[in-house]
């Protein structure tokens, strides 16, 4: 069964870059042709996807954020990651990571809370 | 681009059947998917490609599809599946299309 799991930074100061990672286990990052994908929930809010990645190197990132955002892939460490720059309050939310079938979403991390404040 | 509602909010009486639906233009060329939200967790995935069920998820979970408009229906719901839930698909507007998520259903089982 494969599994995610987010790490970083919990609280990043307005103006700087936040910075992400998630780890997959069960499985190989370059096995079968999925996506991984970043997705974030603000606070008491819905979902919206932010980015992805094949194992390849091709991205695809929401339009919205597309000028922020940075997402890339590291195969030797089964893992990929997400740079959002220029953070502000409204980049509060948990983020996710999750592996993106093109059909739909079949894993996710457990999600990690970035907090954007002085 | 395109956008997909939800009803905000849904209740169901318990051992009673509940539907909850999805509308958006892109359900017209797309599959729908929906996702179970508990508080405090992430998001699970129990109906993708309009009606099929991943492992472990219960029978009672059921999806189907009709023009512009998905639904997800609990037949028999229990009071473990008071959660939020979520529609998804692709957004058809898009040359290359972009995910979409619905607003969210917060189900409540009486």
């Amino acid at each position: 069964q494969v599994q995610l799991q987010e790490s970083g930074p919990g609280l990043v100061k307005p103006s700087e870059t936040l910075s992400l990672t998630c780890n997959v286990s069960g499985g190989s990052i370059n096995s079968g042709n999925y996506y991984w994908s970043w997705i974030r929930q603000h606070p008491g809010k819905g979902l919206e996807w932010l980015g992805y990645i094949h194992y390849s190197g091709s991205t695809y990132y929401n339009p919205s954020l597309k000028s922020r955002l940075t997402v890339s892939v590291d195969t030797s460490k089964n893992h990929f990651s997400l740079k959002l720059s220029s953070v502000t309050a409204a980049d509060t939310a948990i983020y996710y990571c999750a592996r993106d079938d093109f059909y739909y979403f079949d894993f996710w991390g457990r999600g990690i809370l970035v907090t954007v404040s002085s | 681009s395109s956008e997909l509602t939800q009803d905000p909010a849904v209740s169901v009486a318990l051992g009673q059947t509940v539907s909850i639906k999805c509308q958006g233009d892109s359900l017209r060329s797309y599959y729908a998917n929906w996702y179970q939200q508990k508080p405090g967790q992430a998001p699970r995935l129990v109906i993708y490609s309009t009606n099929k069920r991943p492992s472990g998820i219960p029978d009672r979970f059921s999806g189907s599809s009709s023009g512009n408009t998905a639904s997800l229906t609990i037949s028999g719901a229990q009071a473990e599946d008071e959660a939020d839930y979520y529609c998804n698909s692709r957004d058809s507007t898009k040359s290359h299309p972009d995910w979409l998520f619905g607003g969210g259903t917060k189900l409540t089982v009486l």
